[in-house]
């Protein structure tokens, strides 16, 4: 059974840092191009970024290039979401998300999502 | 990242078809995806490719494609049905959701 667990979401000053976590299992994880997708509270869903089986290749939706840096070990089968300069704006559910049909999507399966809240 | 657009809201009663439409310009070289999302739950992939069910998702839904809008009918809606639903796909600049459809079940 395929499984994604997050973990690492709180409160956040803004401004502040957070590492966001999601350990997969029952899949060959590194196999799959794996992405984070928020929610922010009462919204729409939306991409935030997407990296390569390898790691080698990672994208970005423009409002968190520059301040978000995903990442991934195989070995561990974990991806990560460094998350710094936060904003208002961030506060969202986080969900770890696997890529099942190329780089693009669509999202085949889904962790319960992580929830970080960026207030003074 | 990529803008797709969905009406905000259907309503139908049990039973009858529901369809929900998505529209955006690069739809006809990108697949299309449909995801069920319930309060407090996490998506759920219903449609991939424009048109293909994942295992465990009832007969009853369906996807279709056509130029720039892509389709999600719901054959014979349950009350269990109730959700928010997201079409997605992608373009240059990365994959993008719409905006969702809230469905209701008078």
């Amino acid at each position: 059974e395929v499984q994604l667990v997050e973990s690492g979401g709180g409160l956040v000053q803004p401004g502040g840092s957070l590492r966001l976590s999601c350990a997969a299992s029952g899949f060959t994880f590194s196999s799959y191009w794996m992405s984070w997708v928020r929610q922010a509270p009462g919204k729409g869903l939306e991409w935030v970024a997407n990296i390569k089986q390898d790691g080698s290749e990672k994208y970005y939706v423009d409002s968190v290039k520059g301040r978000f840096t995903i990442s991934r070990d195989n070995a561990k089968n974990s991806l990560y979401l460094q998350m710094n300069s936060l904003r208002a704006e961030d506060t969202a559910v986080y969900y770890c998300a696997r890529v099942g049909y190329g780089m693009s999507g669509g999202f085949d399966y889904w962790g319960q999502g992580t929830l970080v809240t960026v207030s003074s | 990242s990529y803008e797709l657009t969905q009406p905000p809201s259907v309503s139908v009663s049990p039973g009858q078809t529901a369809r929900i439409t998505c529209s955006g310009d690069a739809l006809p070289k990108q697949y299309a995806y449909w995801y069920q999302q319930k309060p407090g739950q996490a998506p759920v992939l219903v449609i991939y490719k424009d048109s293909e069910r994942p295992s465990g998702i009832p007969e009853r839904f369906s996807g279709s494609s056509s130029g720039t809008t892509v389709t999600l009918t719901i054959s014979g809606v349950q009350a269990e049905d109730e959700a928010d639903y997201y079409c997605q796909s992608a373009d240059s600049s990365g994959p993008g959701f719409g905006g969702g459809t809230k469905l209701t079940v008078l």
